[in-house]
């Protein structure tokens, strides 16, 4: 699996978008990028993923370089509810069950009032 | 409402005993998953089942056993084995249909005396 680089920590204002960024540089052409976050001592949760092109969704924009060696998590309008640990993932889908997803350290998220 | 529930969520045992953390889940997924995270660290993955009466292996499995004998439960038990066993314990599941989500519960957070 490709390895993922994300700052430590971000802080933005409440109310502001929050862009938190990944670097995949080494990543397949057939390797998925997932977000997922986790609020203190819960568990993670899941945000969006995509392969090639942008994606939304309810919660977040997804960003993907046409090269594919970075990506970019926007929350559009941050609220305090949004301060956490991000985790940028990539793994290949192979099959049914092939969701041994790797989190590493991710980047703390801190909403500012 | 669907989910996964994660049994007990603190738990305190001295060295030397043999633990056993439940995790259940409805929402008729075929794969779960078993992770353990330390303090400011990432998540690693311990075992995961992709179907009834199997399961592999994952990163730091040493110390530990699984069983899948139901679909919508896959237990954990820290045996004495496990060397450092202290540790926040999550289980996922997910369909494992598409490259889509984990589902995680809220966590057990095992404390050895």
């Amino acid at each position: 699996d490709a390895k993922t680089t994300q700052p430590t920590s971000m802080d933005c204002a409440e109310g502001r978008a929050a862009n938190l960024p990944c670097n995949h540089s080494t990543i397949s052409g057939n390797e998925y990028v997932y977000w997922y976050r986790q609020i203190h001592s819960q568990g993670p949760q899941y945000i969006i993923h995509g392969l090639k092109n942008n994606e939304t969704n309810e919660m977040a924009s997804l960003i993907i370089t046409e090269d594919r060696k970075s990506s970019t998590l926007i929350l559009p309008h941050a609220t305090l509810r949004d301060t956490a640990v991000y985790y940028c993932i990539v793994r290949a889908y192979s099959g049914a069950g092939s969701y041994q997803l790797t989190f590493g350290k991710g980047t703390k998220l801190s909403v500012i009032p | 409402d669907g989910g996964i529930t994660q049994s007990p969520k603190y738990l305190f045992r001295k060295e030397g005993q043999n633990v056993t953390l439940s995790c259940e889940q409805n929402l008729n997924h075929d794969a779960m998953y078993w992770y353990r995270q330390d303090p400011g660290q990432g998540l690693r993955l311990i075992y995961y089942s992709q179907i009834v009466n199997d399961f592999q292996k994952g990163d730091i499995a040493e110390g530990y056993s699984v069983s899948r004998e139901k679909k919508e439960s896959f237990p954990l038990t820290v045996t004495s084995a496990q060397k450092n066993p202290t540790a926040f314990y999550l289980c996922a599941s997910s369909t494992g249909q598409l490259p889509g989500e984990l589902f995680f519960g809220e966590g057990s957070r095992l404390t050895v005396l």
